[in-house]
């Protein structure tokens, strides 16, 4: 049981250039949810996740598009990168709703240059 | 929305010291979370506690909600306990995001 996973754990990206983040659970858990941490800031949602095949908006959408075509991964799109997206980025998962206790991916360390 | 408020904001311990942290919170919650961010940037859980006492190893936590604050007692610390502790709590309206609190910076030196 492997909990939540992240795929890469670190990626340094010029301006422009395009990347995609995978989170992976194996809890059988509906949402699933992507935050970025940043200095001063604490964490915050960017999007989330109902259920497979749905997606929402979070605090700091702009920037970021999101999937979840299947139950177990959510995927974090960034398509024309920014120094302003650099920062620490988790994904997490409850059973149901946000409300729910949520379990942290161990993160990716993302810099824009 | 809510506010949470952690407090001390950091504490400085001799391994073998107890501490306790404190959560505030400005509006009633349903359940809270506490987390340890290890040096490493790891978040864990540590409790889901949205009332009562609850205790895993060396580590206990109480949520009094009527009252709206959480204590998280660290007891014969050890140098792998350093890091930074966050509570978090839903947010009783929107989407109910998750806010996390300010967090406490804990360092325990050898």
């Amino acid at each position: 049981n492997a909990g939540v996973t992240q795929t890469p754990k670190f990626r340094v990206l010029k301006t422009g250039q395009s990347m995609t983040l995978l989170c992976a659970q194996d809890m059988n858990h509906e949402y699933m949810y992507w935050y970025r941490q940043d200095p001063g800031m604490g964490l915050r949602l960017i999007h989330y996740s109902v259920g497979e095949g749905t997606t929402a908006k979070g605090e700091v959408p702009d920037g970021y598009n999101v999937s979840r075509l299947k139950k177990q991964n959510f995927l974090l799109g960034l398509e024309s990168a920014a120094p302003s997206q650099t920062s620490v980025y988790f994904c997490a998962s409850s059973l149901f709703g946000m409300g729910n206790e949520q379990f942290f991916g161990p993160g990716t360390r993302l810099t824009v240059l | 929305g809510i506010q949470v408020e952690q407090s001390p904001p950091d504490l400085i311990l001799q391994e073998g010291a107890n501490s306790t942290l404190r959560c505030n919170f400005s509006d009633s919650v349903n359940n809270l979370q506490w987390f340890h961010q290890n040096p490493w940037g790891q978040l864990i859980n540590l409790f889901y506690i949205p009332s009562g006492t609850k205790q895993n190893g060396r580590l206990s936590a109480t949520t009094v909600a009527t009252e709206r604050y959480s204590l998280l007692y660290i007891s014969s610390s050890q140098t792998t306990d350093s890091g930074v502790y966050f509570c978090a709590v839903p947010e009783n309206t929107g989407f109910q995001k998750l806010v996390f609190g300010t967090g406490t910076r804990l360092l325990v030196s050898p």
